[in-house]
């Protein structure tokens, strides 16, 4: 049973756009949420992440967009550059628990 | 400083063969986690283990999955009697565990490819 869904399996975005990126959530009990990016043969890195007290949260290019009651929460990445160029795994948990449930990934591919 | 290293990066076994993969966690962390992915899905939770504190296998799909931990270091997971659905990369994770009242980060290793023919 996922609870952690990313419906685009891959995303196509030209140098310089932005890159939207989707995660959807069942539980209701979740209320911490992050991103994580994965290169080709390395492990997953942290990228961002956002509390449920919040509904926004900016690092830099990145921001994370949480929206409680449909249970969605986006990644922004202004502008897109070569090097975003990875896997983006969402991950959901809840506060102070170990346990972070995985969306399967979404592969995001910048163009020149 | 280093890492979460694992080992080997990839590893071809035959139905039936037992295998073992090795995490070498970040120093300092005590919590440590392995996680499975399966082509096309996500990091699906296997086993926590965090200090001296009794590890949490709910996440193990059966009994011929386990793993240990020595202290707060090495972790080895063996999967006896491989079956060609184990395929998948093996990925491990320490944290500090700081309880300080918000999830810690993971911090993951490459992971190891684990092939069974």
């Amino acid at each position: 049973d996922q609870q952690v869904k990313q419906n685009s399996p891959s995303l196509s975005v030209q140098e310089g756009r932005i890159s939207i990126l989707n995660c959807d959530y069942t539980n209701s009990m979740f209320d911490y949420f992050l991103w994580y990016k994965k290169y080709p043969a390395e492990g997953p890195t942290f990228l961002i992440s956002i509390s449920s007290i919040k509904d926004k949260n900016e690092d830099g290019r990145f921001t994370v967009f949480l929206n409680k009651s449909a249970k969605h929460l986006s990644l922004h990445i202004v502008p897109s550059q070569p090097g975003d160029s990875a896997v983006y795994f969402c991950a959901a948990s809840r506060s102070n628990d170990y346990k972070l449930s995985f969306g399967a990934g979404t592969t995001v591919t910048v163009r020149a | 400083g280093a890492g979460v290293s694992q080992s080997p990066s990839n590893k071809v076994t035959e139905k039936g063969k037992d295998v073992e993969l090795r995490c070498d966690p970040i120093s300092g962390h005590t919590a440590l986690y392995w996680y499975r992915q399966r082509l096309g899905q996500g990091l699906e939770f296997l086993i926590y283990f965090q200090g001296n504190s009794a590890p949490d296998k709910s996440g193990l799909p059966s009994d011929r999955f386990s793993a240990e931990r020595t202290g707060e270091s090495v972790s080895t997971l063996t999967i006896q009697r491989t079956q060609q659905e184990d395929s998948a990369v093996y990925l491990c994770a320490s944290s500090l565990r700081s309880g300080r009242g918000f999830t810690d980060t993971q911090y993951f290793g490459p992971g190891t490819r684990l092939t069974v023919l």
